[in-house]
């Protein structure tokens, strides 16, 4: 079937750090990846995407790239801010879909 | 960005008892809505799809006649827990679509519901 698998959090980071948070994948047929992000007390938020195999998503100094020989699709920032601090969702649709099939998402938390 | 608000943000209720949350696109019409379910420290689960105007399409093993689904117009979906339990109680969100950018869903903050 369909899954998602990210790494578990908290991650904690000191400011202007550099950011890792893992994603992997497993689908049958083609699916696009997602990364949504979630601030405290609003919705989920796209943050970034990719629809085919080496496709680099970026967004917000963020960036994913789509890669199918590991089926990852791991989210990396080169300089974290306080503003980061968030729970960050990976997410795929298969087959040109809406159904959206979610990770267990991943809690940042960055101090000044 | 487009937005969409939950009603009401946090509830508690008695078992037996139903429960209804609002979900409303305020600044664009939803053509499709998707309401999701999270238990603590697990991922987003889809129940359902609704099209305006249309019933919604529930996910395998999601009960249609306990979550009943109403998409009436194209800036409101309710969803209403009937006869609500225990195991009921979650964090219930929704997300809205217009016609154009096929993949991007925009989410409500979410409903904390607690059945006691």
């Amino acid at each position: 079937g369909n899954s998602v698998t990210q790494m578990e959090g908290p991650v904690t980071l000191s400011e202007e750090a550099f950011l890792t948070i893992n994603c992997t994948y497993t689908a049958t047929g083609y699916p696009s990846l997602f990364w949504y992000v979630q601030y405290p007390g609003e919705g989920l938020q796209l943050l970034l995407k990719a629809t085919k195999a080496d496709d680099k998503g970026s967004n917000k100094g963020f960036e994913a790239t789509y890669r199918k020989e590991t089926t990852s699709f791991h989210l990396e920032k080169g300089s974290v801010q306080v503003s980061d601090s968030a729970v960050y969702f990976c997410a795929l649709s298969v087959d040109n879909t809406d159904k959206l099939i979610f990770g267990t998402g991943t809690r940042l938390q960055v101090f000044p | 960005g487009a937005v969409v608000s939950q009603h009401p943000s946090w509830v508690i209720c008695k078992s037996g008892t139903s429960v209804k949350i609002e979900c409303r696109s305020l600044d664009f019409q939803a053509t499709t809505m998707f309401w999701y379910r999270q238990f603590p420290k697990q991922s987003l689960m889809l129940m359902a799809t609704s099209n305006e105007g249309s019933k919604a399409t529930y996910e395998q093993g999601v009960e249609k006649d306990k979550f009943l689904i109403n998409h009436a117009s194209l800036t409101l979906s309710t969803l209403t827990v009937t006869s609500a339990h225990p195991e009921d109680s979650s964090f219930y969100i929704c997300s809205a679509r217009g016609t154009s950018g096929r993949y991007e869903q925009f989410f409500g903050p979410g409903t904390r519901l607690t059945v006691l």
